[in-house]
């Protein structure tokens, strides 16, 4: 079946970067892209952007653009998530998603969720 | 961007009953709407794409429907396990965007 696993909480100082890592299982890590979708406390969610883990073309939303890095790994199947220049808002639960087969039309596989705390 | 507005943010009701959230969108979006389902501290969960198609294995008492800039998500009958909240997102156009939400809880 397929699987998502995220890395564990983090707690960050405003200035600092963080790493959130996406284990994928249970198909083809390359046939996928992978999307990550931030959501603060209280508030609804938003998208960041989306990676082709086979060709690592991206496509980030304007606001992260210059602040967010998305890689993938093949060899281990695992995305990564980099935030860098932390904010206090950027405290949120962070979530990789694996969309529909033509990459966008919706999200139906997601990690757990990797809450990262910035104080 | 394209906003989606939600409404209502929140509503009380009862087992059994019919439950109708609207998502509006700030243009045009054709049928390239999703519901998802989510619950305190969880990931969201897929309930419906293309405005109307219920992913497998929803329960038959989700529906949706609409097209353009107005859309809706019924729940023909409240069961326990609905009370959550619920978010529209629009994959018409990028950046990807979600409505605020709506919450359902218990009357």
């Amino acid at each position: 079946q397929v699987r998502l696993v995220q890395s564990g909480a983090e707690v960050k100082k405003p200035g600092a970067s963080v790493r959130v890592s996406c284990q994928a299982s249970g198909y083809t890590f390359s046939a996928y892209y992978i999307h990550w979708v931030r959501q603060a406390p209280g508030q609804g969610p938003e998208w960041m952007g989306w990676i082709n883990p086979d060709s690592g073309v991206t496509n980030l939303a304007q606001k992260f653009q210059g602040r967010v890095t998305l890689t993938g790994d093949p060899s281990t199947t695992t995305a990564f998530m980099d935030l860098s220049s932390l904010e206090s808002d950027d405290t949120a639960l962070y979530f990789c998603a694996r969309p529909s087969p033509d990459g966008y039309s919706f999200l139906d596989y997601w990690g757990q969720g990797t809450l990262v705390t910035v104080s | 961007d394209i906003q989606l507005t939600q409404s209502p943010s929140s509503l009380s009701a009862s087992v059994g009953d019919r439950v109708i959230i609207t998502c509006r969108a700030s243009e045009t979006i054709r049928t390239s709407l999703n519901w998802y389902q989510q619950k305190p501290g969880k990931a969201p969960k897929l309930l419906i794409f293309g405005a109307s198609t219920l992913k497998s294995p929803v329960p038959s008492r989700f529906s949706g429907g609409g097209s353009g800039t107005d859309f809706t998500l019924t729940i023909s009958s409240l069961q326990p396990d609905d009370f959550a909240s619920y978010y529209c997102q629009q994959v018409y156009t990028f950046p990807l965007t979600f409505g605020g939400g709506t919450k359902v809880d218990i009357k």
